[in-house]
């Protein structure tokens, strides 16, 4: 079964420290998300990604097509970006439109 | 912005009965996705569709059925809610990109 694992679970952070949320995949993709989802439920999307690199003010998402692997950094982490993130994936497969699989998310808690 | 809307945030039901969560999105898009979301499982498929009327089965569909009669609006209907279907409920839209409600967190009792 293709699988979106992610690394770490759980982090936890000092106001101002780099952080870096690591997602790894089994097969080639079309395409991967990282997501945001805050305390009472909503998600956002942060990156959509198929190669290279983006950036977003604090946030940096870098993708290793070879390697099959990414990671979301935050710079200068505030505690505004405590919340889970989600990495998620489009398999290259045939089959229906749109699908993603979805990791289990990182719960980062950054502290003042 | 895109805005994709659904009925209720929370919502307690007893067993057995039917219930039916709606969602709404205002940016024309074809496809749209029913999630749930449980602690150490993350986000799960339930059912998409990619037109009105159309419909497909995600991984876990036991339990549920959908309806799409309007292009705008996708629901989810739990025939007969049990206590294992208590969860967080997310719908989304988008083909390349999905823009996701804020969920609706059920409990059934």
């Amino acid at each position: 079964k293709n699988e979106v694992e992610q690394s770490p679970q759980n982090l936890t952070a000092q106001e101002g420290e780099f952080i870096t949320i690591n997602c790894s995949y089994s097969v080639g993709i079309s395409a991967l998300h990282w997501l945001q989802q805050h305390p009472g439920g909503g998600i956002v999307s942060l990156f959509m990604l198929s190669s290279g690199k983006k950036k977003h003010g604090r946030l940096i998402a870098t993708i290793n097509i070879q390697e099959k692997h990414s990671s979301l950094h935050i710079t200068a982490s505030h505690p505004r970006d405590s919340a889970v993130y989600i990495c998620a994936v489009r398999y290259n497969y045939g089959g229906s439109q749109g699908n993603l699989i979805f990791g289990k998310g990182t719960k980062l808690s950054v502290k003042p | 912005d895109v805005k994709v809307t659904q009925s209720s945030r929370y919502l307690v039901k007893r067993t057995g009965e039917k219930v039916f969560l709606e969602c709404v999105q205002d940016m024309d898009h074809e496809n749209m996705f029913w999630y749930r979301q449980d602690p150490g499982l993350g986000l799960r498929l339930i059912y998409f569709s990619y037109d009105v009327k159309m419909k497909e089965k995600g991984d876990i569909p036991e339990g549920y059925s959908v309806s799409r009669e309007k292009k705008e609006r996708f629901s989810l209907i739990l025939e007969s809610a049990s206590t294992n279907q208590t969860s967080m409920y997310l719908c989304a839209s988008g083909s390349s990109e999905q823009y996701f409600g804020p969920g609706t967190r059920l409990t059934v009792t």
